[in-house]
């Protein structure tokens, strides 16, 4: 495709419950990054790949968040016995070269409502 | 730590005023600045990119400068137009490649 694109846009779940989030980068791009945004707040880093390497994974708030990217393209983020602090947008984005200075294109995020 | 802070966090204008919305850091070891533009329940619209070689960049009614020996940013929108009305993000990209969010300026420009 054109963009990173990710789904679910929207995902609704019940407090306790596993979910897993989905990003598709632009083709070709060595590098993936998870970002958390939460309500009237700038995104917050969680974690980045570079090919299927997981360089730092800093962000992640708790270990009930996971993230893998194990051919080096799709990347889920996955967190297991969701809370309702855990509810915002979940923003991927993604960069041709494995050095600091590309340039990050992000995809549309998806929304996670926990109840 | 890098922190960025945005000022004004809100601002509302008329129709066709020129604006200044404002980013600072605090470690000028920065690599590039980038400014994002964000609409309600949307993703981030990519606006402008200052490498840090670089002083300014412009794009049609947009201009970002940058000086990193001070920590700031400026992104000046001339004309503004309703349509213009979003929240603005500014974002440094630090050493190991995350980059770091201020918390955005909401723009509402009225008719």
């Amino acid at each position: 495709g054109a963009g990173v694109s990710q789904s679910p846009r929207y995902k609704v779940a019940k407090r306790g419950q596993d979910v897993a989030l989905r990003c598709d980068p632009i083709s070709g791009h060595v590098s993936l990054f998870w970002y958390q945004q939460a309500l009237g707040q700038g995104p917050e880093f969680l974690t980045y790949f570079q090919n299927e390497a997981q360089l730092d994974k800093s962000g992640l708030p708790s270990d009930r968040f996971f993230a893998e990217r194990p051919e080096g393209s799709v990347s889920t983020l996955k967190i297991q016995r969701t809370q309702q602090e855990d509810s915002a947008v979940y923003l991927c984005a993604s960069s041709l070269g494995g050095v600091v200075s590309y340039e990050q294109y992000f995809g549309p995020g998806t929304r996670l409502t926990v109840t | 730590k890098q922190e960025v802070t945005q000022i004004p966090a809100a601002l509302s204008v008329p129709e066709g005023e020129n604006l200044v919305l404002n980013c600072s850091f605090t470690d000028s070891a920065i690599y590039n600045l980038q400014w994002f533009r964000q609409d309600p329940g949307k993703g981030l619209t990519s606006l402008l990119l200052i490498q840090s070689s670089q002083r300014e960049q412009t794009s049609g009614r947009l201009n970002a400068s940058l000086d990193k020996s001070s920590g700031r940013s400026t992104l000046y929108i001339a004309a503004s137009q309703p349509g213009d009305s979003a929240t603005y993000l500014c974002a440094v990209y630090n050493q190991g490649g995350k980059l770091i969010f201020g918390q955005g300026t909401e723009l509402s420009v009225k008719p």
